[in-house]
């Protein structure tokens, strides 16, 4: 079975300074890569995936994401966000052999941006 | 298009009833999945439809249940409610459930149980 570890839970960050938000997954088989964006009051909303090809992935609103094989991380990044960014942040995996999808996803990461 | 809907936004209940809650996909998708979202567990997957059949089931008890219609609209029931089951009760659609699909998340139903 698959697993995804945020290692933090909230990451504080003032406006137009970049960020990270990590995480890690633990898997027997190969998976695919997910971050969603959740904002208060609101479903979910995909930002990006990895599917295969390049290990830097890019989305929406500036954000980006590597995938990192030996690590079995798939952290993400922005070099400058905005205030706008402050949201629930969800790491999620799902395994390539199935043939449905089924998200496993990670506790979330709280960011902050403040002025 | 419009999004995916979930009725009801809001709904609060009292231990030992039993609630359904609905969710209507995006035109033209046909596989929906539920997730429970608690403070404590996170996002939890639920069940997936598809051509109205329950192709995955996560682990929850048997209380938890759901159905397809033919037109992909989708409901889950939870029965004999408990504290335990207030949560955001978040479905997701996608065209056809493969497993490298965007899910389309709805905005959710935020139960509360008394």
């Amino acid at each position: 079975a698959q697993s995804v570890t945020q290692l933090d839970s909230q990451v504080p960050v003032f406006e137009e300074a970049p960020v990270e938000l990590r995480c890690n997954y633990s898997s027997s088989v190969s998976v695919y890569l997910f971050w969603y964006v959740q904002y208060p009051n609101q479903g979910l909303q995909l930002l990006l995936k990895y599917l295969s090809g390049s290990t830097l992935v890019k989305g929406i609103n500036g954000f980006e994401a590597e995938f990192n094989k030996s690590q079995t991380s798939f952290h993400l990044r922005k070099p400058s966000v905005h205030i706008s960014d402050t949201a629930e942040y969800f790491c999620a995996v799902s395994e390539r052999i199935a043939g449905y999808s089924t998200l496993t996803f990670g506790k979330g990461t709280m960011l902050l941006v403040s002025p | 298009k419009a999004g995916v809907t979930q009725t009801p936004r809001y709904l609060i209940k009292t231990r030992g009833q039993q609630v359904t809650l609905s969710c209507s996909p995006i035109s033209g998708h046909r596989s929906v999945s539920w997730y429970q979202q608690t403070p404590g567990q996170g996002l939890q997957f639920l069940f997936e439809y598809f051509s109205e059949t329950q192709r995955n089931k996560g682990n929850f008890p048997g209380r938890f249940s759901g159905r397809q219609f033919s037109n992909s609209r989708s409901e889950m029931n939870v029965s004999t409610l408990e504290l335990g089951d207030s949560a955001l009760y978040l479905c997701a659609t996608t065209s056809a459930g493969g497993n490298t699909d965007t899910q389309y998340f709805g905005p959710g139903t935020r139960l509360t149980v008394l």
